[in-house]
């Protein structure tokens, strides 16, 4: 299996502009997170799906974050309109059930708002 | 406020020495410990984990001991390996509860010196 697959790796982007990440998650796996990175704060869990669903996004920072998950095989986290405190480097992660299996991160997105 | 706490942001160990690395949690909810290791422009991969049922879990050169009364964890990795350098990140969870999420550390970088 490739694992999660996340695309672009890198990202820079000028205050204002849209930015979407992408996520495809292992295959079969049921619940999908999506995680933000930052030196002050480690890892913090944004939202979670399962089957699809949106669970728990109290990890959303503020309207300008929207996630999707459309089917089983992609989601997308979205920053509309993206501010410089948004850089950070972005998870995306799946297990294969509920969150409490061991989750499988994907190798990130680093983002950089100019 | 931060449920599960890395105080150390860094450690340096020589190779062939001992590493401790230390979690502290808040939450007495918490019954199940994770560590995640991440190496720079990868994301984090599950290292091993601990229930509240135990006091100590091994696998090859890395033991998690945990102490419920304290609300402590520490990662041991003897002898240390210079490819044992990376971020490691202590996670927590509850199973028995609704509060399924899994909460991270901000992690700490291990760097074993040859």
């Amino acid at each position: 299996d490739a694992g999660v697959i996340q695309s672009p790796r890198h990202e820079v982007t000028e205050m204002g502009q849209e930015v979407t990440l992408r996520c495809k998650p292992i295959s079969g796996h049921n619940s999908l997170f999506w995680y933000r990175q930052t030196m002050m704060r480690g890892l913090e869990l944004l939202i979670y799906f399962n089957n699809n669903v949106p669970i728990d996004d109290s990890g959303m920072p503020e309207d300008r974050f929207s996630a999707k998950m459309p089917n089983a095989s992609f989601s997308t986290l979205k920053i509309q309109p993206s501010e410089p405190r948004d850089s950070a480097v972005y998870f995306c992660a799946s297990s294969p059930g509920t969150p409490q299996e061991t989750q499988y991160f994907g190798p990130g997105t680093r983002l950089l708002v100019l | 406020d931060q449920q599960v706490k890395q105080n150390s942001p860094s450690l340096s160990v020589q190779e062939g020495r001992i590493s401790i690395l230390n979690c502290d949690y808040t939450n007495s909810m918490f019954d199940y410990f994770l560590w995640y290791k991440k190496y720079p422009a990868e994301g984090p991969t599950f290292l091993i984990s601990i229930s509240s049922i135990k006091d100590k879990n091994e696998d090859g050169r890395f033991t998690v001991f945990l102490n419920k009364s304290a609300k402590h964890l520490s990662l041991h990795i003897v002898p240390s390996q210079p490819g044992d350098s990376a971020v490691y990140f202590c996670a927590a969870r509850a199973e028995k509860t609704s509060y399924d999420k899994v909460i991270f550390g901000p992690g700490t970088s291990l760097s074993v010196i040859p």
